[in-house]
């Protein structure tokens, strides 16, 4: 199963700023995605972007989605220490297995 | 969503022995999963817990190693096997109800000395 890739794999920015994260993949999908894994800890699910849909809110993040580029973006808005994580760009298999990227490490300095 | 207790939730072992960890859910729940995180890196899907047969394992995993057990539809066990130092990682479970998100356990941090 293909993994999307990440870029960057480190981001460090000040409170307050806006964080972008990219994600690209190799074939097609059904959806794509985001989680967040705070300190080697369990994952939560942040957003899932269907195929048919190019844009998706949810409270300060943004997610957008290109199957013709076959990218995809999340953006945190107005950013809190408490964001500070690793994010994921996650796909999924035929048989609903999960497919992490390599995730990008946000650091949010105060 | 799904509630789900994973334990314990780190543990040191000596080598060669073997581990068994434990993850339980609050509600019946149509898929569950087990994935590994070695330091630094991102997951990877070790099997699927079949309720009542024989687990799904992906390239690179066996059953030897990573026996698993799924009884009911709220329960599964992973056990590490014979383990040596590159066993150390987190090891998460991870479970679907119907077309909602996998939700996640906490993990289980598992050091090899």
């Amino acid at each position: 199963s293909q993994q999307g890739e990440e870029d960057p794999q480190a981001l460090s920015i000040q409170e307050g700023e806006n964080a972008t994260m990219n994600c690209s993949y190799k074939t097609s999908i059904n959806n794509l995605q985001w989680y967040r894994q705070n300190s080697g800890r369990g994952l939560v699910h942040l957003i899932l972007i269907r195929s048919n849909e190019r844009e998706k809110h949810s409270g300060r993040l943004r997610v957008t989605l290109d199957t013709s580029k076959k990218s995809s973006s999340l953006l945190i808005t107005a950013s809190r220490a408490a964001d500070t994580a690793s994010y994921f760009c996650v796909l999924t298999g035929s048989a609903r297995q999960l497919t992490f990227g390599s995730g990008t490490q946000l650091t949010v300095l105060p | 969503s799904a509630v789900i207790s994973q334990k314990p939730s780190r543990d040191i072992c000596q080598r060669g022995t073997s581990l068994t960890i434990q993850c339980q859910v609050d509600s019946q729940v149509t898929m569950m999963f087990w994935y590994r995180q070695q330091p630094g890196q991102s997951l990877t899907l070790i099997a699927t817990a079949n309720q009542g047969s024989e687990a799904t394992y992906e390239s690179g995993f066996v059953i030897d190693k990573f026996p698993i057990s799924r009884p009911n539809l709220t329960f599964s066990t992973l056990t590490v096997s014979n383990m040596s130092p590159e066993d150390s990682s987190i090891y998460l479970c991870s479970v679907l109800q119907g077309y909602q998100p996998q939700h996640f356990g906490d993990g289980t941090r598992l050091s090899i000395l």
